[in-house]
């Protein structure tokens, strides 16, 4: 089992929807969470960055963690197309070895 | 404010030979670290380097190895390639202090063997 796990997709959603994103994770001792958005043939992309459990809203994004039930979750409002892309989640426990889930892959129709 | 540069941005290589990645962090930041990003394993830790010294290892064989400059600048080094190693390879730097592990990405060196 992996220690974090993430839904594959795709996930097609149409322009303005709200989208909900969500990684599971195994190893208590993980206290960074990050999200990043990652455009075909490009790095990574840092788009929030939380420390423990609680929400972090920025712009359009809202990221929750929950360390009770090992749950993390991105919410995209107002999606647009330029959206469209691979969300990973990662983790850490500090010694900046990111375990990362394997990706959502989401496409927004215009 | 420039970002993580790495180059070259795309390698092919043939199998057992030896390859040298490069990654310029973002000024400032004084870890450097390295991922490997396939579509079978996903993104996977190599390393990671801070001062010049290697503080964490992935699981990854010893032919995987780097180091780092005093000016922060990072090398990736892939010894006897193995079609297996075809992948893209990322770097990403993060500010030294404290458990803070913010980190941000290089658009990566994508290596081909064949």
């Amino acid at each position: 089992q992996k220690e974090v796990e993430q839904d594959p997709g795709p996930l097609s959603v149409p322009e303005g929807a709200i989208v909900s994103l969500n990684c599971t994770y195994s190893n208590s001792a993980f206290q960074y969470f990050m999200w990043y958005r990652q455009y075909s043939r490009k790095g990574p992309e840092l788009l929030m960055y939380t420390y423990s459990s609680g929400n972090k809203e920025d712009g359009r994004f809202t990221a929750q963690v929950d360390k009770s039930s090992k749950y993390i979750s991105l919410f995209i409002r107002d999606s647009q197309p330029s959206d469209s892309a691979t969300y990973l989640c990662a983790t850490d426990t500090g010694r900046r070895a990111l375990t990362f889930g394997s990706g959502t892959r989401l496409q927004v129709q215009p | 404010k420039a970002g993580v540069t790495q180059t070259p941005r795309y390698l092919i290589k043939t199998r057992g030979q030896q390859v040298t990645l490069s990654c310029s962090p973002i000024s400032g930041h004084r870890s450097v670290s390295w991922y490997q990003q396939t579509p079978g394993q996903g993104l996977q830790f190599l390393f990671e380097y801070f001062s010049e010294t290697q503080r964490n290892k992935g699981n990854f064989p010893g032919r995987f190895s780097g180091r780092q400059f005093s000016n922060s600048r990072s090398e990736m080094n892939v010894s006897t390639l193995e079609l297996g190693d075809s992948a893209l390879y990322l770097c990403a730097s993060s500010l030294p202090g404290g458990p803070n592990t913010e980190a941000f990405f290089g658009q990566g060196t994508r290596l081909t063997v064949v």
